[in-house]
């Protein structure tokens, strides 16, 4: 396990459609975030879990995205009625929820969704 | 809210040159902050972290330092060479409650170009 991993790496959809990412975060890591990014911008914070709890999601989370982390290891983020403003890159990160390694965010390669 | 700027959004130089990217934040009670460097269409890695407490963190040509009071953080870049070229991330987690819980917030990035 040396790092996370996220699938698919590239997403091309037709708007209306449903879309699912998965992430699969450092196994020791109990923490797990999902954050968008948009060309020359920053990534912005969705959602985040610790184990299998859902804490916290962003108001950028409508209803149309849901996420979920089943069994406290692997997430899942899926898009419903996709639309044009969801192409971007979704980006998952983990981060070990105690300890000396409870501060660096360590993050996947993205997955870039590109509504047509 | 808090906000992270980045300045500025774009540099250019030639290799050698020393360097100092600039990142600002409006609110100071963080609990750490992170700068991340972004290679084209590919995910963050991680670079340094300052915990609220320090004052700077260094890692071989890099260093990073931190004024808290004052919203500020700078990154150092010594002796630039063309495997830099990359975009340089900001990001500050919130201060919540003491603990590492609080989220990651970006800035928009500085796009560095070093040519030969």
């Amino acid at each position: 396990d040396t790092g996370v991993s996220q699938d698919p790496r590239h997403k091309i959809t037709k708007r209306g459609q449903n879309v699912t990412f998965r992430c699969d975060p450092i196994s020791e890591h109990n923490r797990l975030y999902w954050y968008r990014q948009t060309l020359g911008q920053g990534p912005e914070f969705l959602t985040y879990f610790q184990n299998e709890a859902q804490l916290e999601k962003s108001r950028l989370l409508s209803d149309r995205f849901s996420a979920e982390r089943p069994k406290g290891s692997f997430s899942t983020l899926e898009i419903q009625r996709t639309e044009q403003g969801d192409s971007a890159m979704y980006l998952c990160a983990s981060i070990h929820g105690a300890g000396s390694g409870a501060n660096v965010l360590t993050f996947g390669a993205g997955s870039r969704l590109t509504v047509l | 809210k808090q906000e992270v700027t980045q300045i500025p959004a774009a540099l250019s130089v030639p290799e050698g040159e020393n360097l100092v990217l600039n990142c600002s934040f409006t609110d100071s009670a963080i609990y750490n902050l992170q700068w991340f460097r972004q290679d084209p269409g590919k995910g963050l890695t991680s670079l340094l972290l300052i915990q609220s407490s320090q004052r700077e963190q260094t890692s071989g040509r890099l260093n990073a330092s931190l004024d808290k009071s004052s919203g500020r953080s700078t990154l150092y870049i010594a002796a630039s060479q063309p495997g830099d070229s990359a975009t340089y991330l900001c990001a500050v987690r919130a201060n919540a409650g003491g603990t590492s819980y609080g989220k990651l917030t970006f800035g928009q990035g500085t796009i560095l170009t070093v040519h030969p």
